[in-house]
Parts: structure tokens; C-alpha cells; sequence
């Protein structure tokens, strides 16, 4: 079955860059999507196909895919940023697949 | 504007069955080119994708969770409802139903969650 690998935690100083990545096998091959999920609410897609963000999402935030690894990236990181991260994609044979997810925390 | 509200009960019985429902609005899943699809997550832990219905009925199901899922859809409702037999304290967890584009396997919208804990 396809898996998807992510950090468990990335830390980024306000103001900054994060960078959050998916790993996966060719995963550069998939159309990747992350979502951001803050503490007791629902996921909220930030980025879908890799690179493009739904309407009311920052431009700060951006995705890129290729080889085996996915990224999302986050500009100028806030403190509202701070959430959990998932990846995800579509497999032939797993069906949906989402990443362990990333703990963002801005410092 | 479109809405997903899951629902479900609280609190059920190990060996019980769980039946969720996803109403929704906005959309209809018999015209529309949409999927609806059930996730859930464990408190603490990550989003694990249960089960997908599309427009035209067609069903995907978790590999490692396809024989206790059963999901289906009621376009004169806009409801889509998922069946899981033999609940056990490991199911415990918030579930969710969501929209996807058929297509694009991108969850745009999501319902708000329905906490489901499984105890004798």
C-alpha cells in the first residue's frame, strides 16, 4: 500500500519560512493536497494539485511536488499558522492516502 | 453556499454497529460531478480515510476497513450515510464526511465532525 512520510514537528521563528514536506514513492507523479487543521476544528485545504490555493487562502502559502517529495511552504510564517499539517493523495491501489501530519509551531 | 453537517451518535457499544449521517446543501451529488467521502481521526492521532460515494454511485472503501463499511447516498435527502459493524474501543474517534470534486480527490469542504466513542 502507499504510504506518505511527514516530520512529526517543524518549528519556524515569526516572520519566516516553514517548510513542511511529504514524502512519498514518485509521489511527484500525484497530484498532492495539504490541509491545515487547527486544534478542535475540521482540516481546511490550503493547497490542491500541488500548487494551487483555494480561494481565501494566503498567497504566503505554496506547494511544490516533484520526485519523491512534496512541500508546502509557508511565507512570512504567523502565529495563526501554528496548526497540524497533512498531505494527501490519491493512490490506484490505496484509494485516499493522507500523511502522519506535521505540527507546525512558530517561535 | 455549500455546508456538510455529519452526525452520529455519541456513544456506542463495542460489537454495536455505527451509522453516520452526512447532510449537505448546496450541491447536489446526483447532478453535480461530486464525491462524498467519511474520514476520521483518533484523538491525537492522524486523518485515516474511510469510504468515498460519487455521483453516479460508485463506492470506494478503505482496503484494511472495506468489510465492516457500507456507504451510500440519498440524493432526495442530499444525505449520504455510513454503516461500520463491530465497533471496538479502537474506533473511538471524531468523524468526518467531506466533498470532493470527482476528479480531483482534493477535500474542499468538510462537515465540522462528529465525536464517536466506542465503550461497554
Amino acid at each position: 500500500s502507499y504510504e506518505l512520510t511527514q516530520p512529526l514537528s517543524v518549528s519556524v521563528a515569526l516572520g519566516q519560512t516553514a517548510r513542511i514536506t511529504c514524502g512519498g514513492n514518485n509521489v511527484g507523479s500525484k497530484n498532492v493536497h495539504w490541509y491545515q487543521q487547527k486544534p478542535g476544528q475540521a482540516p481546511v485545504l490550503v493547497i490542491y494539485r500541488d500548487t494551487n490555493r483555494p480561494s481565501g487562502i494566503p498567497e504566503r502559502f505554496s506547494g511544490s511536488n516533484s520526485g519523491n517529495t512534496a512541500t508546502l511552504t509557508i511565507n512570512r510564517a504567523q502565529a495563526g499558522d501554528e496548526a497540524d499539517y497533512y498531505c494527501q493523495v490519491w493512490d490506484s491501489s490505496t484509494a485516499v492516502v493522507f500523511g502522519g501530519g506535521t505540527k507546525l509551531t512558530v517561535l | 453556499q455549500v455546508t456538510l453537517k455529519d452526525s452520529g451518535p455519541a456513544l456506542v457499544k463495542p460489537t454495536q454497529t455505527l451509522t453516520l449521517t452526512c447532510a449537505f446543501s448546496g450541491f447536489s451529488l446526483s447532478t453535480s460531478r461530486m464525491s462524498v467521502s467519511w474520514i476520521r481521526q483518533p484523538p491525537g492521532k492522524a486523518l485515516e480515510w474511510l469510504a468515498r460515494v460519487d455521483w453516479d454511485d460508485d463506492k470506494f472503501y478503505s482496503t484494511s476497513l472495506k468489510t465492516r463499511l457500507t456507504i451510500s447516498k440519498d440524493t432526495s435527502e442530499n444525505q449520504v450515510v455510513l454503516t461500520m459493524t463491530n465497533m471496538d474501543p479502537v474506533d473511538t474517534a471524531t468523524y468526518y464526511c467531506a466533498r470532493s470534486p470527482v476528479g480531483s480527490s482534493a477535500f474542499d469542504i468538510w462537515g465540522q465532525g462528529t465525536m464517536v466513542t466506542v465503550s461497554s
